[in-house]
């Protein structure tokens, strides 16, 4: 199957900072998602990705769906203590199974 | 709104305990999906659903079963649990199954320990 390789694993970064993470695949895909996870919770749908070159933003957080389709990449800009989680990468394997990265984890300090 | 509800949210069980992981949606979704989480290794597909009646394996099926007698359900289980098992699990579904549709809805999961 497909697999989704996310670096980095984790980042700590100081409040404020901005954020880059990205995630790359064997294969092509033809969606990209973000999904964060908050403490506790289930992952949430951040981003979708549909078409290459796609450059997508949602308040601070902004995904490009990578021109030769095997990556993605995730910035947040001006970081603040409720990003803190861990954000996944992932995409589809034909109709019907998503694929995820192992995720990076965030930390912030205040 | 409900959306997707998992029970329990905790359960500890000796190995070669039986139980029934419990997840329902109420969003009319065809798809249903169970995924585990483990430290480094993401979200991994154990079982999915595309409709009632109809279940097929993902990646890690070894030692779980699962049904989908009806549209809103699909229980997970465990027939004989090994510390392996030790996890946290995450139900998920989507409107449709399609490359297009793919925003998945996650439950709360549920944090299984087997000793």
């Amino acid at each position: 199957g497909q697999q989704l390789n996310q670096s980095p694993q984790s980042m700590f970064i100081q409040e404020g900072e901005d954020v880059s993470m990205n995630c790359t695949s064997s294969s092509i895909f033809n969606t990209w998602l973000w999904y964060k996870q908050d403490p506790g919770e289930g992952p949430v749908l951040l981003i979708a990705l549909y078409k290459a070159g796609e450059l997508t933003s949602n308040g601070r957080l902004t995904a490009q769906f990578g021109i030769t389709r095997k990556d993605s990449f995730l910035n947040i800009s001006a970081s603040i203590p409720s990003d803190v989680g861990i954000y996944f990468c992932a995409g589809p394997e034909g109709a019907q199974k998503l694929v995820f990265g192992q995720g990076t984890r965030l930390t912030i300090n205040p | 709104n409900a959306g997707v509800t998992q029970t329990p949210k905790f359960q500890v069980l000796k190995t070669g305990q039986s139980m029934t992981l419990q997840c329902a949606q109420d969003m009319n979704h065809e798809y249903m999906s169970w995924y585990r989480q483990d430290p480094g290794m993401g979200l991994r597909l154990i079982h999915y659903s595309v409709g009632a009646g109809i279940t097929d394996q993902g990646e890690v099926p070894n030692g779980y079963n699962v049904s989908r007698s009806t549209t809103e359900d699909f229980p997970l289980r465990l027939l004989s649990a090994a510390p392996s098992q030790t996890s946290v699990y995450f139900c998920a579904s989507r409107p449709v199954a399609t490359e297009l549709n793919t925003e998945a809805f996650f439950g709360q999961g549920t944090r299984l320990t087997v000793v």
